[in-house]
């Protein structure tokens, strides 16, 4: 049972514009989730995160919103740039229970385009 | 500060034979990873360790031995590799205060 979902495999939007990512999750104990920035032949990098307590964060042109009653985050680009393109990974972990140390439940990935 | 380094970048194997990739980190982090990533399937967790010595299994433990003798390396074996094997492997570290992975740059494993 998938417990991260990314249901947009890819995502194609025009530079100057609004990316927007969307992430569902099942398990209601997840308390901490984070967005993963990934080129190819490349690791994942952190690009931004957000606590269970909290309904949106900030960074720059990204800005993660989270509701936790429909389950359900998203990642804002504004304004895209043609080195956003890159698959994004969408990861959540139980931090404050102390589950953290079992690491990161991701989603399959959204393979973002940035057109010019 | 390297950060996270994993060793071989390549490797391609024949059907049968092992190997050990080696994941080394510079953060003194405690936790660190072993996650592999296959086409439509995002990143997958096979083992983890919590600290020097202790060793879990994670989602696809299956095929797969590890071992933290040091803090710095995880190891993570294959002792009969299978073309259903064949995938990019990920190491990452967690310090203990949490939750941010940290990623190296990942192994290309083709098994023939």
């Amino acid at each position: 049972d998938q417990q991260v979902k990314q249901n947009s495999p890819s995502l194609s939007v025009q530079e100057g514009r609004i990316s927007i990512l969307n992430c569902d999750y099942t398990n209601s104990m997840f308390d901490y989730f984070l967005w993963y920035k990934k080129y190819p032949a490349e690791g994942p990098t952190f690009l931004i995160s957000i606590s269970s307590i909290k309904d949106k964060n900030e960074d720059g042109r990204f800005t993660v919103f989270l509701n936790k009653s429909a389950k359900h985050l998203s990642l804002h680009i504004v304004p895209s740039q043609p080195g956003d393109s890159a698959v994004y990974f969408c990861a959540a972990t139980l931090l404050y229970s102390g589950g953290g140390a079992d690491g990161l439940t991701f989603g399959k990935g959204t393979h973002l385009i940035i057109q010019p | 500060n390297a950060g996270v380094t994993q060793t071989p970048k390549f490797r391609v194997l024949k059907t049968g034979q092992s190997m050990t990739l080696l994941c080394a980190q510079d953060m003194n982090h405690e936790y660190m990873y072993w996650y592999r990533q296959d086409p439509g399937m995002g990143l997958r967790l096979i083992h983890y360790s919590v600290g020097e010595g202790t060793t879990a299994k994670g989602e696809v433990p299956d095929g797969y031995n590890v071992s933290r003798l040091k803090k710095q390396n995880f190891l993570l074996g294959l002792e009969s590799a299978a073309p259903s094997q064949t995938s990019v492997y990920f190491c990452a570290s967690i310090h203990l205060r949490g939750p941010e992975a940290f990623f190296g740059q990942g192994t290309r494993l083709t098994v023939v």
